[in-house]
């Protein structure tokens, strides 16, 4: 079946940089994304969505970035922190409740 | 305040011994799901309900069920817990169908002994 899946496993990035993750799909039915941070021993948190009819959305130091052409979604940490380690997954939605994960990056943020 | 609780947070079973998870949730959500979640692997979904209209993953094995006796509440069940169903269970809320943001609750760690 249809599937959504990530580029990169982990990434380590220093503290104060910007982190990129970045997510393909390939249900071109899906029109809804939602990234999700999970900490260890943790339910996934919401961090941020987007709908199908937009390519771009900001929120508190994260941007989400859709690009349907390509079937690609990325979620941009801007000035990583400590506090930002953890496993981003990225999901799909769809109006049958089918909401998938991708298979997750790890991030590492350094001192 | 937690909106989706899971109980137990972990829970121990013998092989073959039937066990039940349960979730709650405050939220008046119509949507709720069931993850499996394995070690370093993303949360794969068994089922949802909305409402009471139960979908079941076509890959879901039939060892694994679910319950929902009212908004508020749904169970899995696991019928004849075998080494492989060793996994974090994780529960979620939505609103409505589609697009809507889904709340999860801490998770319940299943040990099959």
């Amino acid at each position: 079946g249809e599937s959504v899946g990530l580029h990169l496993p982990t990434l380590s990035v220093q503290e104060g940089d910007n982190s990129i993750i970045n997510c393909a799909y390939s249900n071109s039915a899906s029109d809804y994304f939602i990234w999700y941070k999970q900490e260890s021993g943790k339910g996934p948190q919401f961090i941020i969505d987007i709908r199908s009819n937009m390519d771009k959305r900001q929120g508190q130091r994260v941007t989400v970035l859709l690009n349907k052409t390509v079937k690609h979604l990325s979620l941009q940490i801007a000035a990583t922190q400590p506090g930002d380690s953890a496993v981003y997954f990225c999901a799909e939605n769809n109006n049958n409740n089918d909401m998938r994960f991708g298979a997750g990056t790890r991030l590492t943020v350094k001192p | 305040d937690a909106m989706v609780i899971q109980n137990p947070r972990y829970q121990v079973t013998q092989f073959g011994k039937p066990v039940t998870l349960s979730c709650s949730q405050t939220l008046n959500h119509n949507v709720m799901y069931w993850y499996q979640q394995k070690s370093s692997q993303a949360p794969k979904l068994l089922f949802h309900y909305y409402d009471k209209d139960f979908n079941n993953e076509a890959d879901t094995p039939d060892n694994f069920q679910s319950r929902r006796p009212n908004t508020s509440f749904c169970f899995l069940d696991i019928r004849s817990p075998g080494l492989g169903d060793a996994a974090m269970y994780l529960c979620a809320t939505s609103k409505m169908q589609g697009n809507t943001e889904a709340f999860f609750g801490q998770g319940t760690r299943l040990t099959v002994v």
